[in-house]
């Protein structure tokens, strides 16, 4: 049973545009959440992340929201350039888990010139 | 600013072979972990370490045996290799932090293949 759901599979937004990769969790011991920017045949690299006493938290072009009623957080890119697309994995922990995480299946973003 | 270094980056191996997959930080990390990505599905924990001379199994451990005998080093062992072992298999290290609140690192694979 997935924890953390990723439902997009693909997105497809136009360069300067915003976009908006959505996660839902079930698990509500989640309390640190994060997004991984993945190339073709590259490890994950961490983007940003937010703690669940946040609702928000920004790094220049990034931003991640955390709705913590609704179990859900989503990444927004403003603007986003074609050097954005990638697979965006959404993933999340339990405090004293040792900092294991559980991914979501992720979302392949294009960003068209 | 080598990071994380797993190698072979590629591999074929037999039914029934077996291998260790290599994975070596040097950024003195205490927690190491490894994860396997299969085709369109997330990351899967399969081992993880807190530090030397301590591991513990994750979500998908069967099959595999992992030993951490140095802080840099984190080696994955596959004994009688199987198809469904078949993957991308990610090496990840951490510093440590409260709690478990810091990103962890990853390297950039290696893609095995059992045939």
């Amino acid at each position: 049973d997935q924890q953390v759901k990723q439902n997009s599979p693909s997105l497809s937004v136009q360069e300067g545009r915003i976009s908006i990769l959505n996660c839902d969790y079930t698990n509500s011991m989640f309390d640190y959440f994060l997004w991984y920017k993945k190339y073709p045949a590259e490890g994950p690299t961490f983007l940003i992340s937010i703690s669940s006493i946040k609702d928000k938290n920004e790094d220049g072009r990034f931003t991640v929201f955390l709705n913590k009623s609704a179990k859900h957080l989503s990444l927004h890119i403003v603007p986003s350039q074609p050097g954005d697309s990638a697979v965006y994995f959404c993933a999340a922990s339990v405090w004293g888990s040792q900092g294991n995480l559980i991914f979501g299946k992720g979302t392949k973003l294009s960003v068209k010139p | 600013n080598a990071g994380v270094t797993q190698t072979p980056k590629f591999r074929i191996l037999k039914i029934g072979q077996s291998m260790t997959l290599q994975c070596a930080q040097d950024m003195n990390h205490n927690y190491m972990y490894w994860y396997r990505q299969d085709p369109g599905m997330g990351l899967k924990l399969i081992y993880y370490s807190v530090g030397a001379g301590i591991t513990d199994k994750g979500e998908v451990p069967n099959g595999y045996n992992v030993s951490r005998s140095t802080t840099e080093d984190f080696p994955l062992r596959l004994e009688l290799a199987a198809p469904s072992q078949t993957s991308v298999y990610f090496c990840a290290s951490r510093p440590s932090g409260t709690g478990g609140n810091q990103p962890q690192h990853f390297g950039d694979g290696t893609r095995l293949s059992i045939l």
